[in-house]
């Protein structure tokens, strides 16, 4: 079965600092996600994004957070200046119906 | 927001015993899903199941999407299904739209 492939699968950095994290989509979906899970919370929306924009976002995603989809292949979550609060796992999904998820991204600031 | 309620939020759990995980959802719904997340936090996709019923081995799942509400049945538990199970929902409209998770329930099988 096709994966949704995340890098890291870890990540520490220091407040203050700049993160990527990165996911390789399933080729064929289309639809694109970024989720938030702070530890023993529930999972959050972050961002949607189709056809190379942005479709839906939400109050979590303000102006430290972008995303992109640099080479037509990865798709991007850039967290700037990063603070403490931003610690949580990062998942990647794509959606052909069901919805994929990657096995997440770790980030802790220190 | 749409709001999805999940219960009950923890059960323990005798191997060997059955049991019934609820999500509840308060708007009507294009796409539901059924995860398992494991112990190094994957979340594993169980069911994709926007209405009717599904079975894959010991697990079950019921979406009665005009009574706006699923089920997920566990039958002779074993300790590899302890972790939370999540249901997430898409609301109904366009695709692509968010999906909007419960709370989960945490479920811990003893041997």
């Amino acid at each position: 079965e096709p994966e949704v492939t995340q890098t890291p699968s870890h990540q520490v950095t220091q407040m203050g600092q700049e993160v990527i994290l990165r996911c390789v989509p399933i080729s064929n979906h289309l639809y694109f996600y970024w989720y938030r899970q702070i530890l023993g919370q529930k999972v959050e929306f972050l961002v949607s994004f189709y056809n190379n924009e942005i479709s839906e976002k939400s109050e979590i995603f303000d102006d430290q957070f972008s995303v992109e989809r640099p080479d037509g292949s990865n798709f991007t979550l850039k967290i700037r200046s990063t603070k403490l609060e931003d610690s949580a796992m990062y998942f990647c999904a794509t959606q052909g119906s069901p919805l994929h998820f990657g096995n997440g991204t770790r980030l802790t600031v220190t | 927001g749409i709001q999805v309620e999940q219960s009950p939020p923890d059960l323990i759990l005798q191997e060997g015993a059955n049991s019934t995980l609820r999500c509840n959802f308060s708007d009507s719904v294009n796409n539901l899903q059924w995860f398992h997340q494991n112990p190094w936090g994957q979340l594993i996709n169980l069911f994709y199941i926007p209405s009717g019923t599904k079975q894959n081995g010991r697990l079950s799942a019921t979406t009665v999407a005009t009574e706006r509400y699923s089920l997920l049945y566990i039958s002779s538990s074993q300790t590899t299904d302890s972790g939370v199970y999540f249901c997430a929902v898409e609301l109904a409209g366009n695709t692509g739209n968010q999906f909007y998770f419960g709370t989960g329930t945490s479920l811990t099988v003893i041997p």
